[in-house]
């Protein structure tokens, strides 16, 4: 099994509310990313989860919350976003972060969440 | 900070051509590269990849050419085909940077 499922596909929401998107991955990888892509640009590193722990968090702001339950679970939890977050969220895993060997540095990643703030 | 640029944003090709797609890296440390390939309504798929030692490597219909002293990698793709047709992105990545570039759209035309 070589997938990353993200759920929803598709996600609307208003300004006040609160929802959570998941990804799951069953390929034993130890890292799993959240990216943010706009229309017609690439995809942007928001966090980085390796062995359960945040690695790396792009200054992104607090109304976005991940949350790593175990190692093939990764949530995106959202709160009081605003019209500017709507966008492509993409998440994706890789066997390693750091961890030496290019094959490690591979990210798998699923077919994303398009959001819509209203 | 980081500047990772393409020299085509988008590429139009005659089906059975060959396809090169450039990525400009501006990060030194960079000392691995990926190719990847994202068709409308997907995410991102792997390509092919190339360590910051090797200047070459070959899989099935592609090329990734890397000159690390001018700082660029290259995608060449053989025969494209339809199912090429996508945004190409390159990342060079190293220890904690998670960069890609800003992308080429591949049109392949029958």
């Amino acid at each position: 099994d070589t997938e990353v499922t993200q759920t929803p596909k598709h996600l609307v929401m208003g300004m006040t509310n609160k929802k959570s998107l998941k990804c799951e991955q069953h390929m034993g990888h130890r890292a799993m990313y959240w990216y943010k892509q706009k229309a017609k640009k690439p995809p942007e590193l928001m966090f980085v989860y390796s062995y359960e722990k945040l690695s790396i968090n792009e200054s992104v702001p607090s109304r976005f919350s991940p949350e790593c339950p175990n190692s093939s679970l990764l949530n995106l939890h959202l709160h009081a976003l605003q019209p500017e977050d709507s966008a492509l969220y993409l998440c994706a895993s890789s066997q390693g972060y750091a961890a030496g060997g290019i094959s490690s540095y591979e990210q798998y990643f699923g077919p994303g969440t398009r959001l819509t703030v209203t | 900070g980081e500047s990772v640029g393409l020299h085509l944003p988008t590429l139009s090709v005659q089906e059975g051509d060959n396809s090169i797609i450039n990525c400009a890296y501006s990060n030194s440390a960079s000392d691995y590269f990926i190719w990847y390939k994202q068709e409308s309504g997907k995410g991102p798929q792997f390509i092919i990849d190339i360590r910051s030692n090797m200047d070459k490597r070959q899989g099935q219909r592609v090329t990734v050419l890397l000159n690390k002293t001018v700082k660029h990698l290259s995608l060449q793709i053989a025969a494209t085909q339809p199912g090429d047709s996508a945004v190409y992105f390159c990342f060079p990545g190293n220890f904690n940077k998670f960069y890609f570039g800003s992308g080429t759209k591949l049109n392949v035309k029958p």
